[in-house]
């Protein structure tokens, strides 16, 4: 069965520095990998995605994730964080071939981002 | 284009009543999942729906829950004799066609109903 695991609750980074927010899968084959926010009261937006190529994903509002497959890993990453950057972050995988599109998401990582 | 449209976006209700929540996808798309956002965990799959095959129900808690889709289009989801456990925000999300290979299509979220059973 696959599963995700993103082992912060909560992530506290100064403006204009990085942030990074961790992920790490468990899946038979070649994952697909999601990341999600969620803004109060709101519904979950689509930041990015890694289907097959190049390692390194670039999304929405400057986000990118790398995927890692020997450490099963696909963290979260932006090079000088915004305090708008202040939501909630999920991290999903679906595992191909199983005939079954579901989603698979981790428990969420907060991010507080402090001017 | 209009996103993913959810109704009512809040309800509260007593314990024991039955509640329906309404999904609208984004036109054209042929997928349409359901997932249940409780406090202090993350989402949790309900069930999906894909053109006219058979839904996969493998995610609903119990039989008290059920959904439907009519017309390929808009879904309801009916939780019947609603428990407090039922509490939570519950999400629908639809994704357009799955291309051949099995590629995965991005799912696209609405912003959610947000049920209390008092």
């Amino acid at each position: 069965a696959q599963s995700v695991a993103q082992p912060e609750d909560q992530v506290n980074v100064a403006e204009g520095n990085p942030l990074t927010v961790k992920c790490t899968y468990s899946v038979s084959g070649n994952p697909y990998l999601f990341w999600y926010v969620q803004y109060p009261n709101r519904g979950l937006q689509f930041l990015l995605k890694y289907i097959t190529g190049d390692n390194l994903v670039k999304g929405s509002y400057g986000f990118e994730a790398e995927f890692n497959k020997s450490q099963t890993s696909f963290h979260l990453k932006k090079p000088s964080a915004l305090v708008s950057d202040s939501a909630l972050y999920f991290c999903a995988v679906r595992a191909p071939g199983t005939g079954f599109q579901k989603l698979v998401f981790g428990t969420g990582t907060r991010l507080l981002v402090s001017p | 284009g209009a996103g993913v449209s959810q109704s009512p976006s809040n309800k509260v209700t007593e314990k024991g009543k039955d509640v329906e929540l309404r999904c609208d996808p984004i036109s054209g798309h042929t997928a349409l999942y359901w997932y249940r956002q409780s406090l202090g965990q993350g989402l949790e799959f309900l069930i999906y729906f894909q053109g006219n095959s058979a839904p996969d129900k493998s995610g609903l808690p119990s039989d008290r829950f059920s959904a439907e889709r009519t017309g390929g289009s808009v879904s309801t989801l009916t939780i019947q004799r609603t428990q407090q456990e039922d509490s939570a925000v519950y999400l629908c999300a639809s994704s357009s066609k799955i291309r051949a290979g099995g590629r995965q299509e991005t799912q696209y979220f609405g912003p959610g109903t947000r049920l209390l059973v008092l």
